[in-house]
């Protein structure tokens, strides 16, 4: 069965440092999708991507976050310094979305500590 | 813009009692509902979700959820819980974008804890 992979899915770093999450969507999913899940909340999102492009970062920490798809394939997201407050889990997701109402097929996460 | 209400934030129940998850939504001309359950350091896996057609949906471990209109809202039930069923359940909703995608909001969840 087809998986959204994320990697790492434990990272422990100190403030200040950078730190980067990979993720691979199912193959064939143009939309993907960054979430940030703080401990006993939903997931919030960060940024959209359909194919390469942005779509929404609208919620996206722009002096410390960034994410790519350069090839519309896989992405990775970036926080570079980290704040103690970056503590959470750190999901991608992905859809097919152009068809009605698809579903989103989230990946393990990766749970970010930050020291 | 879409908002999705999880007014409980704990539910406990004992094994084999029926349980029900309460979960509103803003109204919109059209929407599509989903309920996806998370359990301890996993990702979210979909529940069941309404599109169209019969308002009354159904997962295949029992779950069913009620779209109602009038009320604005997409309740989750179960008539006999299992100590497995013990998870994060989390109400979404999808909203069209002006970019011809689909933003999905999801509400700050519900924690089951099937009690033996």
């Amino acid at each position: 069965e087809a998986e959204v992979a994320q990697s790492p899915r434990y990272k422990i770093t100190e403030k200040s440092q950078a730190v980067a999450f990979w993720c691979d969507p199912i193959s064939g999913h143009a939309t993907l999708y960054w979430y940030r899940q703080i401990l006993g909340q939903g997931p919030e999102l960060l940024v959209q991507f359909q194919d390469e492009s942005v779509v929404d970062d609208s919620q996206l920490p722009k002096d410390r976050f960034s994410a790519e798809r350069l090839k519309g394939v896989d992405s990775t997201l970036k926080i570079q310094p980290a704040e103690l407050g970056d503590s959470a889990m750190y999901l991608c997701a992905s859809s097919q979305d152009r068809v009605y109402g698809g579903e989103l097929f989230f990946g393990e996460g990766s749970r970010l500590t930050v020291l | 813009a879409q908002s999705v209400t999880q007014l409980d934030s704990q539910v406990p129940v004992f094994e084999e009692a029926p349980v029900e998850l309460r979960c509103n939504y803003s109204s919109s001309v059209s929407v599509y509902l989903f309920w996806y359950v998370q359990y301890p350091n996993q990702g979210l896996q979909l529940l069941l979700k309404y599109l169209s057609g019969s308002t009354l949906v159904e997962s295949i471990n029992g779950f069913e959820a009620e779209f109602n209109k009038s009320q604005t809202s997409f309740h989750l039930r179960k008539p006999s819980v299992h100590i497995s069923d013990t998870a994060e359940y989390f109400c979404a909703v999808s909203d069209p974008t002006t970019s011809g995608t689909y933003k999905y909001i999801f509400g700050t969840g519900t924690r089951l804890k099937v009690l033996a």
